[in-house]
Parts: structure tokens; C-alpha cells; sequence
């Protein structure tokens, strides 16, 4: 079956310490994806999605994520966390033959002083 | 250039009233996605319109739920009658361009409580 993973509903790195939040998806045909970022009280931002193109995808803020096929995997990183970096982070998923953007669990991510 | 904008952004209501929420997407897009947070159930695609058109309402829960978008410029979700189950906050999105694959500018979400 068709699905998207995200390791760890929780995360907290020290200010200035690499961020690594996980995704991973479950599908036969590379999907798009995509990871969106949400503030508190707020809707949600696309931060940088992956379309077939570079494997490594540049986004907003500083962060980036690398499609591996073998791996099936698309994790989003930062090499050093903000504060104001604090929030939920949501992988999400267009599946092969489908119009659907399927999310992820999210993962909150604290940055500890 | 205004974002989507969604009203209200707070409703607390009764069990059995009728809730209405209301998007407007940003101007020029042409597809709208209804979308529920819920703790539980995380995001949930409710529905989507393309050129005012639902293409795909399969995560409409019930028939409590409706949806309608008369014109490219407004949309609204209904709930009629309304439960505490329903209690989520719900996010309009729009995008240019039809499906998902395009980017998805999301509204900053109407939170629902239903006592």
C-alpha cells in the first residue's frame, strides 16, 4: 500500500546543532514531495518539493532535502537550527496516478536554547 | 497579494447548528482543496474543486458535510448538523493549476469547536 512515514512525532536539537527530520514513503513509482512547514496558529508554508528534477532540493529558510530512490526516503535538513525554526514539520506526498497531496504525521521540532 | 483567506477564524457552536466556513483563494488559482486537522486523524483532504468543479469529494465524511464553490473567487464548507467529532480546525488551499502537484498556499484555518 501507498504511504508516507515520518520517523520521531517529536524532535528537539540545540540552537545551532544540524536538524534531520525523517520521511519516508511506501510506493513502486517515485512520487512528488514535498515538506510543508506549520507555525503555530497558522496554516501551512511549502518549504521545498521534490518534482523528478535534482535529487537535491534547495527550500526556503536555510533547509534542503535529498530524494534517495534506494532508500525510498526524502529527509529535510538544516545545518544549524534557529529559534525561530521551532514548529511542525509535515512531509507530504503525490503518489503515482494520483491528484492527492497525502501528509505525513508531522514532527515538532524544539530548538533548546 | 492578500493570501487565502479564510472566515471565520474561530467558531464555537452546539451540537445540531449549521456551521459554515468560507474561503477565498488568491486571486488567479483555480483549484481549491478543503482540508481537516485533527489530533487524531492528522491532515485530511476533504475535498477539491477544479475551475469551480469538485473533482473529488471522497474524504467528505458524511453527508453531514458540503461543499460548494459558486464562483473562482468563493468557497464554503458546511456542516449541517453539526458534532462534537467535528470539532477540527479546517484549511482552505488553493493552487494554479490542476491536482496538487503545484504549490499549495494554505489559508490560516478556521478552528471549530462543537460542544
Amino acid at each position: 500500500a501507498q504511504s508516507v512515514t515520518q520517523l520521531g512525532s517529536h524532535v528537539s536539537v540545540s540552537e545551532g546543532a544540524l536538524v534531520l527530520l525523517r520521511c519516508n514513503y511506501s510506493s513502486s513509482v517515485p512520487p512528488y514531495l514535498f515538506w510543508y512547514v506549520q507555525y503555530p496558529n497558522q496554516g501551512l508554508q511549502l518549504l521545498l518539493k521534490y518534482t523528478s528534477a535534482a535529487t537535491l532540493v534547495k527550500g526556503i529558510n536555510g533547509f534542503e532535502a535529498e530524494f534517495k530512490k534506494s532508500e525510498t526516503s526524502f529527509h529535510l535538513t538544516k545545518p544549524s537550527a534557529h529559534m525561530s525554526d521551532a514548529a511542525e514539520y509535515f512531509c507530504a506526498v503525490i503518489f503515482f496516478g494520483n491528484e492527492k497531496l497525502t501528509f505525513g504525521t508531522g514532527t515538532r521540532l524544539t530548538i533548546i536554547p | 497579494d492578500a493570501g487565502v483567506i479564510q472566515s471565520p477564524r474561530h467558531e464555537v457552536t452546539e451540537m445540531g447548528q449549521e456551521v459554515t466556513l468560507r474561503c477565498k483563494p488568491i486571486s488567479g488559482h483555480n483549484s481549491l482543496f478543503w482540508y481537516r486537522q485533527t489530533m487524531m486523524r492528522g491532515l485530511e483532504l476533504l475535498i477539491y474543486f477544479n475551475n469551480n468543479v469538485p473533482i473529488d469529494d471522497s474524504g467528505m465524511p458524511e453527508d453531514r458535510f458540503s461543499a460548494k464553490m459558486p464562483n473562482a473567487s468563493f468557497s464554503t464548507l458546511k456542516i449541517q448538523p453539526s458534532e462534537p467529532r467535528d470539532s477540527a480546525v479546517y484549511f482552505c488551499a488553493s493552487t494554479l493549476g490542476k491536482g496538487a502537484a503545484s504549490e499549495q498556499y494554505f489559508g490560516p484555518g478556521t478552528r471549530l469547536t462543537v460542544t
